[in-house]
């Protein structure tokens, strides 16, 4: 069994839509959460950082975390055709932050 | 302020050849992180330096090797190439000693061996 499992997708909405994307871990040694994005042929971007239990918000975007269930969601309002992308989880443990644990991405389609 | 550069961006080698890319980190950043990406396994953690000392290595046979240079960038090798090695790889800089502990990734260099 994978650390992190994300499903894969590939996840298709309409343009406007509300985009959930989650994750499940089994380490309870992971200790800050990110989502990253990922554009074909580019290397993934940082859009959503966390540590504690709870919800945070950056504009369209609400990174949501509870350790109590080992899951993670992403949520996107009011999605973009340019939010078009790979959307990948990842996780820091004790042995630091450079080793993050990725899930395997949900490749997300808009349709406008 | 220039973002990671990842050199080549695309590469074609044989099974048993020897392959190095190059990575240099955003300006300041000191920790350099490598990572391999496929469609299969995703994105796996290689090796991590700062100041030119690995400080960090996942779980990956010792084909894979690295290092750092006194100006920051580093360079990954791979030697006796398999067709498994066929990834897009990917470095990552950050500046832990100044408390930026986010990964900030380059393009990748994508490999493939025939």
């Amino acid at each position: 069994q994978k650390e992190v499992e994300q499903d894969p997708g590939p996840l298709s909405v309409p343009e406007g839509a509300i985009v959930s994307l989650n994750c499940t871990y089994s380490n309870s040694a992971f200790q800050y959460f990110m989502w990253y994005r990922q554009y074909s042929r580019k290397g993934p971007e940082l859009l959503m950082y966390t540590y504690s239990s709870g919800n945070k918000e950056d504009g369209r975007f609400t990174a949501q975390v509870d350790k109590s269930s080992k899951y993670i969601s992403l949520f996107i309002r009011d999605s973009q055709p340019s939010d078009s992308a790979t959307y990948l989880c990842a996780m820091i443990g004790i042995q630091g932050a450079q080793k993050l644990v990725f899930g395997q991405g949900t490749r997300l389609t808009i349709n406008p | 302020k220039a973002g990671v550069t990842q050199t080549p961006r695309y590469l074609i080698k044989t099974r048993g050849q020897q392959v190095t890319l190059s990575c240099s980190p955003i300006s300041g950043h000191r920790s350099v992180s490598w990572y391999q990406q496929t469609p299969g396994q995703g994105l796996q953690f290689l090796f991590e330096y700062f100041s030119e000392t690995q400080r960090n290595k996942g779980n990956f046979p010792g084909r894979f090797s690295g290092r750092q240079f006194s100006n920051s960038r580093s360079e990954m090798n791979v030697s006796t190439l398999e067709l498994g090695d066929s990834a897009l790889y990917l470095c990552a800089s950050s500046s832990p000693d100044r408390g930026e502990e986010k990964l900030f990734f380059g393009s990748g260099t994508q490999l493939s061996v025939l």
